[in-house]
């Protein structure tokens, strides 16, 4: 099965800095690269994806970059709010298995 | 309504009681997803459905979790004799196809055991 692993755990920014939060995976097949943010009390939601023929994607703030020949993904968060302190989610998915969540990164982001 | 509905969003109960977890998927999302959420730790998958099926039981922690949907909406899951281990935020989630992408959570329901 896929063995994902987020860099890092924790991360502290101050208010206006970036972000970046990076996901490696093993799984050559997977072909599918979300982030998902999981805000205090409420479920995780969906904020950016990408797919495997597609190396960088721009929404606003936030970014995710893909090196699918390294086997990596990251987040990048710039201008940071602190509405972006959530906990952060790389997800990524090959083949119609459900979407295997690990425990993800926690951003804090200090006003 | 507009989101994924849970309810109730609380549930406090004795070990060894019953109890039911309720689901109401976005309209129209054929695909819906049970997942557990221990305090600080990432989602357990638990089980899906396509439709009314469920292909793929194998995330359920033990023979007294079960789940049913009718009607390709509604969703229930049911934890028997429940366990203090069995405390934890259960997330419903739905999705408009079969692809497991784009998943649309609903904000859980935080399950005490005492």
């Amino acid at each position: 099965g896929e063995n994902v692993e987020q860099h890092p755990s924790t991360l502290s920014v101050q208010e206006g800095d970036s972000a970046v939060i990076k996901c490696t995976y093993s799984d050559s097949a997977s072909n599918y690269f979300p982030w998902y943010k999981q805000e205090l009390g409420k479920g995780p939601q969906l904020i950016i994806d990408i797919r495997s023929n597609v190396g960088e994607k721009k929404d606003q703030r936030i970014a995710v970059t893909l090196n699918k020949t390294a086997k990596h993904f990251s987040l990048h968060i710039t201008e940071t709010q602190p509405e972006d302190s959530a906990v952060y989610f790389c997800v990524p998915k090959g083949g119609n298995t459900p979407l295997v969540f690990g425990k993800g990164t926690r951003l804090s982001v200090i006003a | 309504g507009a989101g994924v509905s849970q309810s109730p969003s609380n549930k406090v109960t004795e070990k060894g009681k019953d109890v039911e977890l309720r689901c109401d998927p976005i309209s129209g999302h054929t695909a819906l997803y049970w997942y557990r959420q221990s305090l600080g730790q990432g989602l357990e998958f638990l089980i899906y459905f396509q439709g009314n099926s469920a292909p793929d039981k194998s995330g359920l922690p033990s023979d007294r979790f079960s789940a049913e949907r009718t009607g390709g909406s509604v969703s229930t899951l049911t934890i028997q004799r429940t366990q203090q281990e069995d405390s934890a935020v259960y997330l419903c989630a739905s999705s408009w196809d079969t692809s497991g992408e784009k998943l649309f959570f609903g904000s859980g329901t935080q399950l005490s055991v005492l």
